[in-house]
């Protein structure tokens, strides 16, 4: 079975400081990843995915993540927040072979950036 | 590319009206749709997966019969909530993937339909 773990129901940060949004996973084979962006009374934004190779990944509006095998996390992150990225994040696994079935999603990371 | 239309945005009405909520895939043919229920601060529960024209297939402790899915085209599901009661106010979203999509590609997101039974 897959799974999704997001610890952290919500982070603080202030403006212009680094930001993290913890995700881990477990699937029986090897995974794809992806992350979503939710903003109030809106559907999910696709930021970015890891399929393979490098193991740091960029996406949309600044935001990164780093694919990290052994410690089966996958992690989002982005060097200086701003305000506007006030917002829910879902962290969201498929494994490879399960072909085009629907994501399994964390229970989301609400992320407040403080001016 | 890739754009879901979801509409309506938002629906209020009386208790026993049932509600159609459509779900378009504006630039590219969706294979299969998704529809999810989300609701306050919680995350998204999947409620059934729609492949156009056959069958939904429906998560456990989903009612078929309360929560219609039709997929009739490549471009278009609709989710009917049928016989709505207060219970039944929530946020839904649909998704759809691309036909002949493989597992590493994203689901696009409609913009969801927050619905409000009085």
């Amino acid at each position: 079975a897959q799974s999704v773990a997001q610890p952290e129901d919500q982070v603080n940060v202030a403006e212009g400081n680094p930001l993290t949004v913890k995700c881990t996973y477990s699937v029986s084979g090897n995974p794809y990843l992806f992350w979503y962006v939710q903003y109030p009374n809106r559907g999910l934004q696709f930021l970015l995915k890891y399929i393979t190779g490098d193991n740091l990944v960029k996406g949309s509006y600044g935001f990164e993540a780093e694919f990290n095998k052994s410690q089966t996390s996958f992690h989002l992150k982005k060097p200086s927040a701003l305000v506007s990225d006030s917002a829910l994040y879902f962290c969201a696994v498929r494994d490879r072979v399960s072909g085009n079935t629907p994501l399994v999603f964390g229970k989301g990371t609400r992320l407040s950036v403080i001016a | 590319g890739a754009v879901v239309s979801q509409h309506p945005s938002r629906v209020i009405c009386k208790s026993g009206t049932s509600v159609k909520i459509e779900c378009r895939s504006l630039d590219f043919q969706a294979t299969t749709m998704f529809w999810y229920r989300q609701f306050p601060k919680q995350s998204l529960m999947l409620m059934a997966t729609s492949n156009e024209g056959s069958k939904a297939t429906y998560e456990q402790g989903v009612e078929k019969d309360k929560f219609l899915i039709n997929h009739a085209s490549l471009t278009l599901s609709t989710l009917t909530v049928t016989s709505a009661h207060p219970e039944d106010s929530s946020f839904y979203i649909c998704s759809a993937s691309g036909q002949g999509a493989d597992s590493n590609q994203p689901q696009h997101f409609g913009d969801g339909t927050r619905l409000s039974i009085l």
